[in-house]
């Protein structure tokens, strides 16, 4: 079957270091990947987009890889803080023209100062 | 703008009962969604609409329904609420077609309880 995953356990890190999170697919063929940030109680926000040719993107403190042999993909968030604290989600698109985007379970990432 | 709103935050509602989630967003989106998110089983789509007058059955469409009579509006109905329908229901929006995909937009969300 057709399955996201995302580290179920929360990660905890020191302020300061580089946090590294997880998320492996099968039995998908994704031409892309969004990682996106929730926060408790509001609704997930976009922070990138990563296309199947790209093996890397970057925006500020964020880095995605995109790996289709491997089937995975790494979000980095270099020089953490304790703002960064969040639960974040990997999210395949389908294909076609529908936009549908297919989520994995998130992962609780929490900064300690 | 401002941006996907959903109505209303929280809702409790007795097994059998029926009633409509609002969704509305601003930004002349075509793409909608619908999402309900339950510990454990993150974010799974139930009904979308690639734009109005078109709508398209997700993941778990059971026990709702939905239409899509303006750019604007996307409204889900539950039926006949059961406990199972105990979540939380996000609405989400985006561009679509040449030059995407792009990125969603999600509402604040709606707290359902069904007892």
């Amino acid at each position: 079957s057709q399955k996201i995953e995302q580290n179920s356990e929360a990660l905890n890190i020191q302020e300061g270091k580089t946090a590294t999170l997880t998320c492996n697919y099968t039995n998908y063929s994704p031409a892309y990947l969004q990682w996106y940030r929730q926060d408790p109680g509001r609704g997930p926000v976009f922070l990138l987009l990563i296309r199947e040719n790209e093996k890397e993107k970057r925006k500020e403190r964020l880095k995605v890889t995109f790996d289709t042999t491997l089937k995975q993909s790494l979000f980095h968030i270099t020089a953490s803080q304790p703002a960064d604290s969040a639960t974040y989600l990997c999210a395949l698109l389908e294909g076609g023209a529908t936009n549908k985007l297919i989520f994995g379970t998130g992962t609780l990432l929490a900064v300690q100062p | 703008n401002a941006g996907v709103t959903q109505t209303p935050k929280f809702q409790v509602l007795k097994t059998g009962q029926s009633m409509t989630l609002q969704c509305a967003q601003d930004m002349n989106h075509e793409y909608m969604s619908w999402y309900r998110q339950d510990p454990g089983m993150g974010l799974r789509l139930i009904h979308y609409s690639v734009g109005a007058g078109i709508t398209d059955q997700g993941e778990v469409p059971n026990g709702y329904n939905v239409s899509r009579s303006t750019t604007e509006d996307f409204p889900l109905r539950l039926l006949s609420a059961a406990p199972s329908q105990t979540s939380v229901y996000f609405c989400a929006s985006s561009y679509s077609g040449a030059g995407g995909p792009y990125e969603q937009y999600f509402g604040p969300g709606t707290r359902l309880t069904v007892t």
